[in-house]
């Protein structure tokens, strides 16, 4: 059962412009939405995570934007650089239950120089 | 990734054999979790662990895999009379408690079968 739906599985960009990747979760129980980067042969990062009470969140380049109502989320990469080539991952958990937390299956990212 | 120590980063068995996997959490974190992830695909839930006690393995097939996470030591992630099926890249991560919390993952070991 897949509760957390990301696309698209692959995306390609040039250097500068803004790749967006999109979430959606089922369970109206989840209440944490983290963003990992994940670079060949290492383990997934954390980037920026969201909870449900506010709509958007800023950290650097990256920006979470968070629709409750339609549930779902998304990840916006602004001025992307090539060093952002990486595979991306959204996932959500939901509070009180022992952290069972819940991956998309990813979307690689290529940026073009 | 620096804090959650995995080893051995890269394991080789043949079909039959056992595969211990070790982690040690990052300073601090009482809470252990193991993911699978196969190639091209995202991360697959095993088991979750604290200190002597296995939470939640609802993820973990019900035959030759098990889990600890002992008072002293690091996590294990056994695996045992391994199959081809069974090669994948298997991340361990950490946190420092209950509830929704970022998990801070090590860099996996990646496991082959011969």
């Amino acid at each position: 059962q897949q509760q957390v739906k990301q696309s698209p599985q692959s995306l390609i960009v040039q250097k500068g412009g803004i790749p967006i990747i999109n979430c959606a979760y089922e369970n109206t129980a989840f209440d944490y939405f983290p963003w990992y980067q994940q670079f060949p042969g290492k383990g997934p990062a954390l980037l920026i995570a969201i909870r449900p009470d506010v709509s958007e969140k800023k950290e650097g380049r990256f920006t979470i934007s968070f629709n409750k109502s339609a549930k779902q989320f998304s990840l916006h990469i602004m001025d992307s650089q090539p060093g952002d080539s990486a595979t991306y991952f959204c996932a959500a958990s939901k509070r009180g239950n022992n952290n069972d937390m819940r991956f998309g299956a990813g979307t690689r990212l290529t940026v073009k120089p | 990734n620096a804090g959650v120590m995995q080893n051995p980063r890269h394991l080789v068995r043949r079909r039959g054999q056992e595969a211990r996997l070790r982690c040690s959490p990052m300073k601090g974190h009482s809470h252990v979790y193991w993911y699978r992830q196969l190639p091209e695909e995202g991360l697959k839930f095993m088991v979750y662990l604290q200190k002597e006690n296995i939470i939640d393995e609802s993820g973990m097939p019900k035959e030759r895999f098990s889990a600890e996470f002992p008072k002293e030591g690091p996590s294990i992630l056994r695996i045992q009379q391994v199959v081809r099926g069974d090669s994948a890249a298997y991340f361990c991560a950490s946190s420092p408690g209950d509830g929704p919390q970022p998990q801070h993952f090590g860099d996996g070991t990646r496991l082959s079968i011969l």
